[in-house]
């Protein structure tokens, strides 16, 4: 069974520009949530989407936004884009809406901002 | 409160040494404690996993020990071993579904 997948694995931006990182959950899993992990502030929640809609989000700014797709497969967006925003990016899914379902997570995006 | 944290920060041991990591929350709504191990470059995974109607669970070398009352969980990996350098990471969750983790701690077993 295949894992957590995101693309792209690395990739470079400018200040100001936006970035669409991708990922595909593992096969049967209608939960995926995201998260940003920096050397500074650790690893954070971005938002969690269970059937196309947006449950639960993180304190964000407005910049981040994300959506799910009908197959489960969801993308995040940054806009507008900030040096700090320079992290890792975590997709991670799960298998249904329960609570305490065990959380799998991908090799992740790595986002740099000059 | 929606922290957890985690102690100590960096951690060095012997081979065959025991590593012992313990993290503590605030928020009594969270029932489901996992422990994750992240190498360099790659993405967090899932190690052993805790809820609060057990004390302790135990996978291997790996055992979570929980305590309820003063809302703190551990991890003890037994028989330390050079591969097992990583960095781990607390995590805790409830009905939000969202983990909330705490800081990590760098391991580092010696030859």
């Amino acid at each position: 069974k295949a894992g957590v997948t995101q693309t792209p694995r690395y990739l470079i931006k400018t200040r100001g520009q936006q970035v669409t990182l991708s990922c595909s959950p593992i096969s049967g899993h209608r939960s995926v949530s995201w998260y940003q992990q920096t050397p500074g502030q650790g690893l954070q929640f971005l938002f969690e989407y269970f059937s196309e809609t947006q449950r639960n989000k993180g304190n964000f700014p407005g910049r981040f936004s994300g959506r799910q797709f009908s197959n489960s497969r969801s993308e995040m967006n940054v806009s507008t884009l900030e040096l700090g925003d320079s992290a890792l990016y975590l997709c991670a899914s799960s298998s249904n809406s329960g609570k305490g379902n065990t959380i799998y997570f991908g090799e992740g995006s790595w986002l740099t901002v000059v | 409160q929606q922290q957890v944290k985690q102690s100590p920060q960096s951690l060095i041991v012997q081979k065959g040494g025991i590593s012992i990591i313990n993290c503590a929350y605030e928020n009594t709504a969270f029932d489901y404690f996992p422990w994750y191990q992240q190498f360099p470059g790659k993405g967090p995974a899932l190690l052993i996993a805790i809820r609060p109607d057990v004390s302790e669970k135990k996978e291997g070398r790996f055992t979570i020990s929980f305590n309820k009352s003063a809302k703190q969980f551990s991890l003890h990996i037994m028989d330390s071993q050079p591969g097992d350098s990583a960095t781990y990471f607390c995590a805790a969750t409830g009905s939000a579904r969202q983990l909330t983790f705490g800081s990590g701690t760098q391991l580092t077993v010696l030859p």
